[in-house]
């Protein structure tokens, strides 16, 4: 049973470019969640699908697009990416809101 | 907004002492959860509590969900080297589909 699943693990962009960061779960989950954890900040939400077809803003939303594609899909798109975006992206999904199993994250790094 | 408090921000303590850990907030919170964060990896939850008063354990750990509901603390017995790592709680208060997360507490261990 794979839980969480992220993709890629790494990634190096120049400022400017575009991404999309994948994340599926198989726990047949309704919400799925996209964070970003820095360095003495803890983890911030940065968009939440509570259900198929729903999204919602977090705490840090700027600068990021997000698709729940279906029930097992929820991507997180950088349009442009910037400096300030280098950080551990990590993907959560639940039944309810609590109890969130997390994916192994996403290293990015924006030069 | 709601915040939960954790601190400090690092431990150190040696290989079989007992450790203990709190998390605080100026808010009411339904549902208290422990998670722990390895190095390289996402947050796996530790123990989840429903029941103010509760006291709920893991092996070695054991949470306790406050009367008040405002707080929740994390004990670790016995303490070995692979308790090294970030320890999160995280709180939902039952209106919405988010949990907030305190910044961590990252604990080390001398062997």
């Amino acid at each position: 049973n794979a839980g969480v699943t992220q993709t890629p693990k790494f990634q190096v962009l120049k400022t400017g470019q575009s991404m999309t960061l994948q994340c599926a779960q198989d726990m047949n989950h309704n919400s799925m969640y996209w964070y970003r954890q820095d360095p003495g900040m803890g983890l911030r939400l940065i968009y939440y699908s509570a259900s198929e077809g729903t999204t919602d803003k977090g705490e840090v939303p700027n600068g990021y697009n997000v698709s729940r594609l279906n029930k097992r899909e929820f991507s997180l798109r950088l349009e442009s990416a910037a400096p300030s975006q280098t950080s551990v992206y990590f993907c959560a999904s639940s039944e309810r809101a609590y109890e969130q199993y997390f994916g192994p994250g996403t290293r990015l790094t924006v030069t | 907004g709601q915040q939960l408090n954790q601190s400090p921000q690092s431990m150190f303590i040696q290989e079989g002492e007992d450790v203990s850990m709190n998390c605080t907030s100026s808010s009411i919170f339904n549902t208290w959860l422990w998670y722990k964060q390895d190095p390289g990896e996402g947050p796996v939850l530790l123990i989840a509590l429903y029941k103010a008063g509760e006291l709920t354990p893991n092996g070695r750990l054991t949470a306790q969900f406050g009367i008040t509901r405002k707080d929740s603390f994390l004990n670790i017995s016995a303490s070995i080297p692979s308790d090294v790592g970030i320890y999160f709680c995280a709180g939902h208060t039952g209106a919405n589909s988010k949990l907030t997360f305190g910044k961590g507490i990252t604990l080390s261990v001398r062997p």
